[in-house]
């Protein structure tokens, strides 16, 4: 089946940047999603980008989507520690299926 | 503006104890509605979706089952639980196939 990958950790120091890598394999997919999760709560949609678009940048943060290679990142520019989360890839799959997500990665941002 | 609630936010239960868990969304009409399952580690698991009143998809063969008796309302339940079943529940909502909004989760522990 579909599937999405992304690396489980990354801690950062604060004021840093930080990048999110995620990758994907169904090339139908029509958008694409970042998802942020703070402890104990649900999912928030952070911002998303549509197949077509190359870069998609919304204040501090800057989404790359490579759609050749199906690669999806998500910088975070001078990161806070409020920024401290797990971040959740998804992806659109085929017409008619529900997000196909990954396992979150766990971002930890030190002062 | 559409919200999303899900009760209860913790529970505690012995292993073969029955298990309800409801969702509801307000503000729209005949949403997409969506059963997660995050245990740690793993990543968000999709358990059952729905399109519509009593069509219920399942995605994953589970101790577990769903039920839509009403548009806006979704309930997981069990007859017995198992330990495996601890794990933090979500429920969410989308228009169509896209985009999803999350409630704020139940967190299920099985003694």
């Amino acid at each position: 089946g579909e599937d999405v990958e992304q690396s489980l950790f990354l801690s950062v120091r604060e004021g840093d940047s930080s990048v999110i890598n995620c990758t994907y394999t169904d090339s139908s997919s029509t958008y694409l999603y970042w998802y942020k999760q703070e402890p104990g709560a649900g999912l928030q949609l952070l911002t998303y980008i549509f197949s077509n678009m190359d870069m998609k940048q919304d204040q501090r943060l800057t989404v790359l989507l490579n759609k050749k290679d199906k690669h999806l990142s998500l910088r975070i520019a001078d990161t806070q520690t409020g920024d401290s989360a797990i971040y959740f890839c998804a992806s659109a799959g085929q017409a008619g299926t529900a997000l196909i997500f990954g396992k979150g990665t766990t971002l930890s941002v030190s002062s | 503006s559409q919200t999303i609630h899900q009760w209860p936010a913790t529970l505690v239960q012995p292993v073969g104890s029955p298990l309800s868990l409801e969702c509801t969304v307000e503000g729209t009409s005949n949403p997409n509605l969506y059963w997660y399952r995050q245990a740690a580690g793993r990543g968000l698991q999709l358990l059952f979706y729905s399109v519509g009143i009593g069509q219920i998809s399942s995605e994953v063969p589970q101790n577990l089952s769903a039920s839509r008796p009403q548009d806006r309302q979704f309930i997981l339940s069990s007859k017995k639980l198992l330990l495996s079943d601890s794990g933090f529940y979500l429920c969410a909502w989308s228009e169509g196939y896209g985009e999803l909004f999350f409630g704020e989760g139940s967190r299920l522990t099985v003694l």
